[in-house]
């Protein structure tokens, strides 16, 4: 089945500086690879997503890029701001004929003011 | 605009006893339906999914179980609590595989 990997665990950055984090998949099948951030308490929430027919998607301060053929997708946040601190998943999933999401053990990020 | 409710919010149970989790979505037909469980600073584990009434699917192997008895009614039950069941129980729907999956508030349980 399909093993979704994610680095860093933890990561802390300066505000105003970007932030980058990756995540690699095993099942070629996969073809849509959400992003959730998740505040303390409270329940995850999609911010991008992008399938494997495209490299790269941005949307303001958040873009994702995807290699398929090495498997790993990168979420990148450019000028980071306090309220970015959160944790970060990403995830893998197929949206043909398989329904299973599989998430990846998250990246809790702190933005110091 | 959709909704999905779940409850309780917070529960504590004793070792041993049965646990039964609710979740419920409205403002959508044959939604697909997710369990997941959130240990304390962890990620999130896929449980069970359902793709229609009566469908369950399992991803671990574990004592709890999951029952669609309605299309937008998903229920976690256990007949006997471990220690191990302790963490945060988030329900998820989405319109179809390979989309958008929406959580619901989440429960917190606490076995003591």
């Amino acid at each position: 089945g399909e093993n979704v990997e994610q680095h860093p665990s933890t990561l802390s950055v300066q505000e105003g500086d970007s932030a980058v984090i990756k995540c690699t998949y095993s099942d070629s099948a996969s073809n849509y690879f959400p992003w959730y951030k998740q505040e303390l308490g409270k329940r995850p929430q999609l911010i991008i997503d992008i399938r494997s027919n495209v490299g790269e998607k941005k949307d303001q301060r958040i873009a994702v890029t995807l290699n398929k053929t090495a498997k790993h997708f990168s979420l990148h946040i450019t000028e980071t701001q306090p309220e970015d601190s959160a944790v970060y998943f990403c995830a893998a999933s197929e949206n043909t004929g398989g329904f299973k999401t599989i998430f990846g053990a998250g990246t809790r990020l702190f933005v110091k003011a | 605009s959709q909704t999905i409710h779940q409850w309780p919010a917070t529960l504590v149970q004793p070792v041993g006893s049965p646990l039964s989790l609710e979740c419920t979505v409205e403002g959508t037909s044959n939604p697909n339906l997710y369990w997941y469980r959130q240990a304390a600073g962890r990620g999130l584990q896929l449980l069970f999914y359902s793709v229609g009434i009566g469908q369950i699917s399992s991803e671990v192997p574990q004592n709890l179980s999951a029952s669609r008895p309605q299309d937008r009614q998903f229920i976690l039950s256990s007949k006997k609590l471990l220690l191990s069941d302790s963490g945060f129980y988030l329900c998820a729907w989405s319109q179809t595989s390979g989309n958008e999956q929406f959580f619901g508030p989440g429960t917190r349980l606490t076995v003591l």
